[in-house]
């Protein structure tokens, strides 16, 4: 069976600072790899997936995440963080089958 | 043009009563979903249809129906609510569910129950 782990359910970082939200996935198949955004009272926004074409993903707004097999993990970055950023972020596998299994998510912060 | 939305917005409502939501896409998916969001963010699947054909049923108490029209509506009635309902439901929609295609949510329903 699937499952999604996010370390940190809260995040603060300073603006300009590194952006490091981590995700490890379990999974018996190669998985499929998202990353979503959920600003206040809206619903999820896409910034990236994986879906084995390339190990490292470029997503909207700055974002990229790396695809690590050896460590299961995809963990999101972004060099330098801005105050927009402050959002809720989910990480969610799938293996294909209509079924997506997300993270418990983590609150990202950003300190002026 | 909104891509995936959802009516209504908010629904307040007392236990015991029976409530509908709407959702409708217009990208030309052919697989929707619904979704349950609790108070501490959890998000999780509740159905995934397919071409109009149920896929996904997660242990779903049967309170829950949903029903789908056609390829572009996803409706979700709930009889008898409870207040253990509360929360906010998302639609989602994808090209697929068997590729990875990435989901476009809708806007969610805050459904509060008293």
């Amino acid at each position: 069976a699937q499952s999604v782990t996010q370390l940190g359910s809260h995040v603060s970082v300073s603006e300009g600072a590194l952006v490091l939200l981590r995700c490890n996935y379990s999974s018996s198949v190669p998985p499929y790899l998202f990353w979503y955004v959920q600003y206040p009272n809206q619903g999820l926004q896409l910034l990236l997936k994986y879906t084995s074409a390339a190990t490292l993903v470029k997503g909207i707004n700055g974002f990229e995440a790396e695809f690590k097999k050896s460590e299961t993990s995809f963990h999101l970055t972004k060099p330098s963080a801005h105050m927009s950023d402050a959002a809720e972020y989910f990480c969610a596998v799938s293996t294909g089958t209509y079924k997506y299994i997300f993270g418990t998510g983590t609150r990202l912060k950003v300190l002026a | 043009d909104t891509a995936v939305s959802q009516t209504p917005k908010y629904l307040v409502t007392q236990m015991g009563n029976d409530k509908s939501i709407k959702c409708e896409q217009n990208l030309g998916h052919d697989t929707m979903y619904w979704y349950k969001q609790d108070s501490k963010k959890f998000l999780k699947i509740m159905f995934s249809y397919n071409n109009k054909e149920l896929i996904i049923n997660e242990t779903v108490p049967n309170r829950f129906s949903p029903k789908s029209p056609d390829k572009a509506h996803l409706n979700l009635h709930i009889n008898s609510l409870e207040l253990g309902d509360s929360a906010v439901y998302f639609c989602a929609s994808s090209q697929g569910g068997q590729g990875g295609g990435e989901q476009y949510f809708g806007p969610g329903t805050r459904l509060t129950v008293t």
